[in-house]
């Protein structure tokens, strides 16, 4: 089945540094959404990724999905501790309308 | 606006007792999903439902049933509990997309301890 590998599993940075995230599959992915889950919360959509070597901005966030839609990534610059947290990326096979399958995340932790 | 609201929010068992947790979403979603989280494991997808009276199975199926009578609400059934069942449950909620997925919205979780 389809299998959805992030990297690193942790990362712990200084408040400013940046901070990015990888996403890999095994398979071409129709699309590809991002989400954040703050300690002790639930996990929030961030962004959704469609087209092939797409890249979108969030303020200090960016993300891009791979030519091959088979990667994706997350990168954070200048980190702030709000910024803690875990990362996951989702990524949708070809017709499995409606699933998804979720990454094991990147957790972040800022150091101030 | 709720949104995704999970019940219980806690909740102990014992081995071998039976439990229903409920989700309910009130932005008219068609699809709803239950997921467990357990550290260092991401999320895995238990069920799913495209539709009202429509279910179907996740990763992690095994132990567990799913009933949704109505398209607002998504019930997640343990029969007989075991330890290895204790995780932190998610129900999300998503509108349905033709070309691609769309923004699931997940509720505040379940945390569900098996002794």
């Amino acid at each position: 089945g389809q299998q959805v590998m992030q990297i690193p599993q942790y990362q712990h940075v200084q408040e400013g540094e940046d901070f990015t995230t990888y996403c890999n599959s095994s398979t071409t992915l129709s699309n590809i959404q991002w989400y954040k889950q703050r300690p002790g919360g639930h996990p929030v959509f961030l962004i959704q990724l469609v087209k092939s070597g797409e890249v979108k901005k969030q303020k200090r966030l960016t993300f891009q999905f791979g030519e091959a839609k088979k990667n994706s990534s997350l990168h954070i610059t200048a980190t702030q501790t709000t910024d803690v947290g875990t990362y996951f990326c989702a990524g949708r096979q070809g017709t499995n309308a409606g699933k998804s399958t979720f990454g094991d995340g990147t957790t972040l932790t800022v150091k101030p | 606006n709720a949104g995704v609201t999970q019940t219980p929010k806690f909740r102990v068992l014992k081995t071998g007792q039976s439990m229903t947790l409920l989700c309910a979403q009130d932005m008219n979603h068609e699809y709803m999903y239950w997921y467990r989280q357990d550290p260092g494991m991401g999320l895995r997808l238990i069920h799913y439902s495209v539709g009202e009276g429509t279910t179907a199975k996740g990763e992690v199926p095994d132990g567990y049933n799913v009933s949704r009578l109505k398209k607002q609400n998504f019930l997640l059934g343990l029969e007989s509990a075991a330890p290895s069942q204790t995780s932190v449950y998610f129900c999300a909620s998503s509108y349905w997309g033709a070309r691609s997925n769309q923004p699931q919205h997940f509720g505040d979780g379940t945390r569900l301890s098996i002794l």
